[in-house]
């Protein structure tokens, strides 16, 4: 099975920052990598998909990158309804996998 | 709009069955498939497994093998997510969200959640 880690567990910004949350795979994976938010209390929703294709409707201050096992998602300028966790989820095999989630907070 | 609703909260008691439903909308049912994610009080996302659409073929994740199945009702639009024998550590949210497919059927992303159904088990 195909594990997956995020760095760091949570992090605390201000608004305006540019955020990096990085996402790490067991093995390569090439670009067969979501990126998800949950803001508290809500449902997970779709952010990038294919390591770097924005989802409809999704803010352009968001992007992913990376392939192989290395990822990145950026949110370049940190606005406040951003505090969520967010997640990676791979798709490279069955079973599908997550990565243990990203906590951001606006200090 | 694409929409995904599931079942209202269980309570359970441990080795009962719960059985979760989650109607979709908006969309041709048979043309993606459903799968289902836990997620427990405070923790992250465990995929569970998923069901297509067009075909009912299911993968589940190894840990629930044997313990949970999953169905369609092509004519309602609605998939079922049944696990037996629970435990206090199944208590969860359990989501449904749809899944976009390859054109080879091959499970890529989950694009619209449902709400999640709360499930308490407890004697």
């Amino acid at each position: 099975d195909i594990q997956m880690t995020q760095s760091p567990s949570s992090l605390s910004a201000s608004v305006g920052d540019r955020v990096t949350i990085t996402c790490q795979a067991s093995q390569d994976i090439s670009d067969y990598l979501n990126w998800y938010q949950q803001k508290p209390g809500q449902a997970p929703k779709l952010l990038i998909y294919d390591a770097s294709n924005l989802e409809t409707g999704v803010p352009s201050r968001f992007s992913g990158s990376g392939s192989g096992t290395d990822f990145t998602l950026t949110i370049s300028s940190l606005q406040p309804e951003d505090v969520a966790t967010y997640y990676c989820q791979q798709y490279d095999n069955l079973p599908l996998s997550f990565g243990g989630g990203t906590k951001v907070e606006i200090k | 709009q694409v929409q995904v609703v599931q079942s209202g909260a269980e309570v359970k008691k441990p080795g009962a069955s719960v059985k979760v439903s989650c109607k979709a909308s908006g969309y041709t049912f048979t043309t993606y498939g459903i799968s289902w994610v836990r997620q427990a009080p405070g923790q992250g996302l465990e995929w569970m497994g998923w069901i297509s659409g067009y075909n009912d073929n299911t993968n589940y994740a190894q840990k629930f093998q044997g313990r949970v199945t999953m169905t369609t009702d092509t004519s309602r639009s609605t998939a079922y997510m049944e696990m037996r024998s629970l435990r206090s550590d199944d208590t969860a949210v359990y989501y449904c969200a749809r899944v976009r497919l390859t054109i080879y059927g091959v499970v890529t992303n989950f694009d619209s959640w449902g709400q999640g159904t709360l499930v308490i088990v407890s004697s």
